[in-house]
């Protein structure tokens, strides 16, 4: 069956260093896959969108790859800040978005 | 309005009852998806509306889930006699149409309490 792995441990980092999150998948060959930022309580926001064609896509201190190779997705946030922290999630796709876990990033000042 | 509404906010409810969950989804947009997310757990598929039809329902956990959408705009998700397991925060998305990858848009969901 389709899986998709976060890693459930939280990631605490200092301010201004670069976090590094993974989303790994098996038995799967999605078309798409985003990442979402969800904050407690709150509804999971919208931050990239990455197609199988591509290997790498930016927006501000946001970097995410795509190896479907390896069937894995790095999300890189450079220079780390505090408002960074909250939970972050991979969701792959062909048509409808099927989500991970989610990895919990605490940025310390 | 501006984003996706859904209410209520927080519901605590008897083993047993009925409950039904709303969502206004963001005008213009005719995807229309249903999630569940219990505590700690990722996002659990239910359902999916493309306009008022429902073209894959293939989430919804038992047969005491439906969904319904009108008009193309309100969502209604309904649970029939509510069990313990139905704990959980049922979130709801909605996206312009798109062949895939499209943006999802979430409320801020409806916490369900089954006591």
């Amino acid at each position: 069956s389709q899986k998709i792995e976060q890693n459930s441990e939280a990631l605490n980092i200092q301010e201004g260093k670069t976090a590094t999150l993974t989303c790994n998948y098996t038995n799967y060959s999605p078309a798409y896959l985003q990442w979402y930022r969800q904050d407690p309580g709150r509804g999971p926001v919208f931050l990239l969108l990455i197609r199988e064609n591509e290997k790498e896509k930016r927006k501000e201190r946001l970097k995410v790859t795509f190896d479907t190779t390896l069937k894995q997705s790095l999300f890189h946030i450079t220079a780390s800040q505090p408002a960074d922290s909250a939970t972050y999630l991979c969701a792959l796709g062909s048509y409808i978005p099927t989500f991970g876990r989610g990895t919990s990033l605490i940025v310390h000042p | 309005g501006a984003g996706v509404s859904q209410s209520p906010s927080n519901k605590v409810t008897e083993k047993g009852k009925d409950v039904e969950l709303r969502c206004d989804p963001i005008s213009g947009h005719t995807a229309l998806y249903w999630y569940r997310q219990r505590l700690g757990q990722g996002l659990e598929f239910l359902i999916y509306f493309q306009g008022n039809s429902a073209p894959d329902k293939s989430g919804l956990p038992s047969d005491r889930f439906s969904a319904e959408r009108t008009g193309e705009s309100v969502s209604t998700l309904t649970i029939q006699r509510t069990q313990q397991e139905d704990s959980a925060v049922y979130l709801c998305a909605s996206s312009f149409p798109t062949s895939g990858g499209g943006e999802l848009f979430f409320g801020e969901g409806s916490r369900l309490t089954v006591l």
